[in-house]
């Protein structure tokens, strides 16, 4: 089992470029989760789906995040434009709904806007 | 607002010890929680969880402890060994329903001496 796949591993971009982070749930798992992790804020939930369907976004920063989950296989978190704020490490993690807790995370992507 | 707390930011044990991490949670209708590792350069990883209904739970090497009285959990690791060294968050379900949403705590950075 591959695990959760993220990519890029890493990103360093200037600031107002836009941003595209990818993930690739287990095989199987019907719910996906976006995270962003940083030090002075910890590790925040920034949106959900359950069978590609966005369930709860409350925690998405702004107008200029949106994710996308166009297939089981498949998700996107845009940010556009990038400001030097969003620098973090975003997760993806993925679960079943027989227990949506237990979530597998993947990697994660070290976003560094400049 | 939701909250959920750890007491100490760093514990440093000595290999072969036993290790105990604490946690403090502020919202009296959280029904289940949950302890994440994380090693560094790593996405959290799912170690064990309890429900409200119960006092304690064990898993190999580590046990949980739900005090809902004082709101206080902790994670007990036994024979703390150096792949230990993590940092530990607990994590709470901040709503009523099977939603999949944890709120995080900050973090305690397990270090372990040889």
């Amino acid at each position: 089992d591959a695990g959760v796949i993220q990519s890029p591993r890493h990103e360093v971009t200037e600031m107002g470029q836009e941003v595209t982070l990818r993930c690739k749930p287990i095989s199987g798992h019907n719910s996906l989760f976006w995270y962003r992790q940083t030090m002075m804020r910890g590790l925040e939930l920034l949106i959900y789906f359950n069978n590609n369907v966005p369930i709860d976004d409350s925690g998405m920063p702004e107008d200029r995040f949106s994710a996308k989950m166009p297939n089981a296989s498949f998700s996107t978190l845009k940010i556009q434009p990038s400001e030097p704020r969003d620098s973090a490490v975003y997760f993806c993690a993925s679960s079943l709904n027989t227990n949506l807790y237990e979530q597998y995370f993947g990697p994660g992507t070290r976003l560094t806007v400049t | 607002g939701e909250s959920v707390g750890l007491h100490l930011p760093t514990l440093s044990v000595q290999e072969g010890d036993n290790s105990i991490i604490n946690c403090a949670y502020s919202n009296s209708a959280s029904d289940y929680f949950i302890w994440y590792k994380q090693e560094s350069g790593k996405g959290p990883q799912f170690i064990i969880d309890i429900r409200s209904n119960m006092d304690k739970r064990q898993g190999q090497r580590v046990t949980v402890l739900l005090n809902k009285t004082v709101k206080h959990l902790s994670l007990q690791i036994a024979a703390t060994q150096p792949g230990d060294s993590a940092v530990y968050f607990c994590a709470d379900q901040p709503s009523s329903g099977n939603t999949g949403k944890l709120i995080f705590g900050q973090g305690t950075t397990l270090q372990v001496k040889p």
